[in-house]
């Protein structure tokens, strides 16, 4: 099945700093989301984008589905940006419509 | 505009006993899922419904059983709960293969 890849596996900044996380993927995909889980564990979406660059606020998104990879950009980081980064993908060939997980960036934003 | 809402938030079971998680969306949505995250990994998928009185199995579906006979509810059960069975449980729901999945904000499960 297809293999999603993310890195860094943690990461700390200082507030303001920016950051950028990347999701490889092993195959075509028909479905690309990024999620941020809150401390309280909350799944908050961020963006569908399965090819292209979108934006909202401080963050912003790249999807180049042909070279099977998507970055996230967070810039002038705050501590609410805390949480754990995770990059999903649909199998464009599955036979189930499931969101596949990669492991996830840890990120802790210190003031 | 309530999105996905699961209920119960949290629970706690002793070994053997059931128990059932509600998912309601409000968005009209054809397909609902029901995910389970682990410690320290991402979410998989249990089972899955593709519309109104269906559904299928998908990654990890054993111990577990599911009932889809509204739209915009689908259930979760598990007849004998096992310890191996702790987990936060999520559900979502899209319109099409191709959208966005949208998640509720989980049930923590806890079996003793």
């Amino acid at each position: 099945g297809i293999q999603v890849e993310q890195s860094p596996p943690d990461l700390i900044l200082q507030e303001g700093a920016n950051s950028t996380l990347r999701c490889n993927f092993s195959d075509s995909v028909n479905n690309l989301q990024w999620f941020h889980q809150n401390p309280w564990g909350q799944l908050i979406n961020l963006f569908y984008i399965p090819s292209g660059t979108k934006q909202n606020g401080r963050l912003s998104a790249t999807t180049v589905a042909t070279e099977r990879y998507s970055l996230l950009y967070i810039s002038s980081s705050q501590t609410t940006d805390s949480g754990v980064y995770f990059c999903a993908v649909v199998d464009y060939g599955g036979a189930t419509n499931k969101l596949i997980f990669g492991t996830g960036t840890l990120l802790a934003v210190q003031p | 505009n309530a999105g996905v809402t699961q209920t119960p938030k949290f629970r706690v079971l002793k070994t053997g006993q059931s128990m059932t998680l509600l998912c309601a969306q409000d968005m009209n949505h054809e397909y609902m899922y029901w995910y389970r995250q682990d410690p320290g990994m991402g979410l998989r998928l249990i089972h899955y419904s593709v519309g109104e009185g269906t559904t299928a199995k998908g990654e990890v579906p054993d111990g577990y059983n599911v009932s889809r006979l509204k739209k915009q509810n689908f259930l979760l059960g598990l007849e004998s709960a096992a310890p191996s069975q702790t987990s936060v449980y999520f559900c979502a729901s899209n319109s099409a293969i191709n959208q966005p999945q949208h998640f509720g904000d989980g049930t923590r499960l806890s079996i003793l």
